[in-house]
Order: structure tokens, then sequence, then C-alpha cells
């Protein structure tokens, strides 16, 4: 069955610290991934996706994610992070099952303190 | 552009009572889905449709219903509300292909 898991589920961090947060997933065949962010009281905002090629994606606000399919992994990492960076942080995998919806892991929420 | 609206954006409920949440979306996206978003479980998919006349079920449809009879309305509906549908619940869009969803502002669920 796929699933998606994000072993953090909250990261506590100061600012200008550097983040990391983990993905993995599990599914047999060709994987299209993404990471959301959702802020305080506000919707899903996508922040990057990776479909193909380049495994090192970058996304907005100083985001970046690399797929290593070996490790079944794609990891959401900043280099420093800033107060604003506060939010819900959610990975997702395509479910084909499910006309390409998404399926999302439980979530990572990061606190910045500044 | 509008992109995705949902409304209500809150809304109580009592135990057995029915209603419909509405999502509408302006970008002429085929695809458009519900889910629900619970402390600890992320977002599950409740229902979804790929197009007018087209609906399916996820990973959690129990106790809801959809229809889709317009490419621009995707409407939720719970015919008798139970407390452990109490969360917060999203509406997404998407173009056929495209697999970046688009997501509304989200309706806040208490059933009490």
């Amino acid at each position: 069955a796929q699933s998606v898991s994000q072993h953090n589920h909250h990261v506590i961090l100061s600012e200008a610290a550097s983040l990391e947060l983990g993905c993995n997933y599990s599914y047999g065949g060709t994987v299209n991934l993404f990471w959301y962010v959702q802020y305080p009281g506000q919707h899903l905002q996508l922040l990057l996706k990776y479909f193909s090629g380049d495994p090192l994606v970058k996304g907005i606000k100083g985001f970046e994610a690399e797929f290593i399919k070996s490790k079944f992994s794609f990891n959401l990492r900043k280099p420093s992070v800033q107060w604003s960076d506060t939010a819900e942080y959610f990975c997702a995998v395509i479910a084909p099952r499910w006309a390409n919806n998404l399926f999302f892991g439980t979530g990572t929420r990061l606190t910045v303190i500044p | 552009n509008a992109g995705v609206t949902q409304t209500p954006k809150f809304q109580v409920l009592k135990t057995g009572q029915s209603m419909t949440l509405q999502c509408a979306q302006d970008m002429n996206h085929e695809y458009m889905s519900w889910y629900r978003q619970d402390p600890g479980m992320g977002l599950r998919l409740i229902h979804y449709s790929v197009g007018a006349g087209i609906t399916d079920q996820g990973e959690v449809p129990n106790g809801y219903n959809v229809s889709r009879s317009t490419t621009e309305d995707f409407p939720l509906r719970l015919l008798s509300a139970a407390p452990s549908q109490t969360s917060v619940y999203f509406c997404a869009s998407s173009r056929q292909g495209d697999t970046e969803a688009f997501f509304g502002q989200g309706t806040r669920l208490t059933v009490v």
C-alpha cells in the first residue's frame, strides 16, 4: 500500500538555524513528490515538486528538496530559517489509484523562535 | 482570479443535522477533490471528481456525498452529521495532466 511518513511531528528552531524535514514514501512505481506548506490559518500552498530529472529541486522562499530514490526519501531543506517560516509542512505523493490525487503525510509543525 | 472558493468558513452543527459545504473554482480545472484535515493525521482524501458528472471515493468517503453537475462546482454533503466529522475541510482543484493542486481556504466544521 502507498504511504508517506513524516517522522518529525514538531520541530522547534531558532532563526538562522538550518532546517531538514524528513519524508519517506513507499511506492514501487514512478513517483511524483510534493511539499506543501500551510501557514497559520491559511490554506495549503505548493513549495516545490519533483516529477523527473534533477533530483535536487528548488522551490519558493529558499526551500529545496532532494529526491533519493534508493532511500525512498524526499527531504525538505532550508539553510537558514526565518520566523515567517513557522508553519506546517506536508509531504505528498501522487496516488494513481485515486486518479492522481494527492496522498499526504501527517505533517510536520515547524516553530521558528525569533 | 478567485481560484478555489469555499463556503462557509466556519460551521457548527448538531449531531444528525445535514449540510452542504460549497466549493467553486474559476480556473476551468477538470479535477476537483475534498480532503479533511485532522490533527496528527494530515489530509485525507474524501471524494474526488475528474470531470463534470464523474465522481469517485477516496480514502475516507463514509458519511459524505458529492456530485459534480458543472465544471466549476463540487459540493460536499454531510447527510447526518456525527462528532467524528468535526474537522477542517479543504477543497482542491487541478488541471488534468498537471498534478499541482490549488486549495481553498478551508471550512472548519464542528459537530456537537
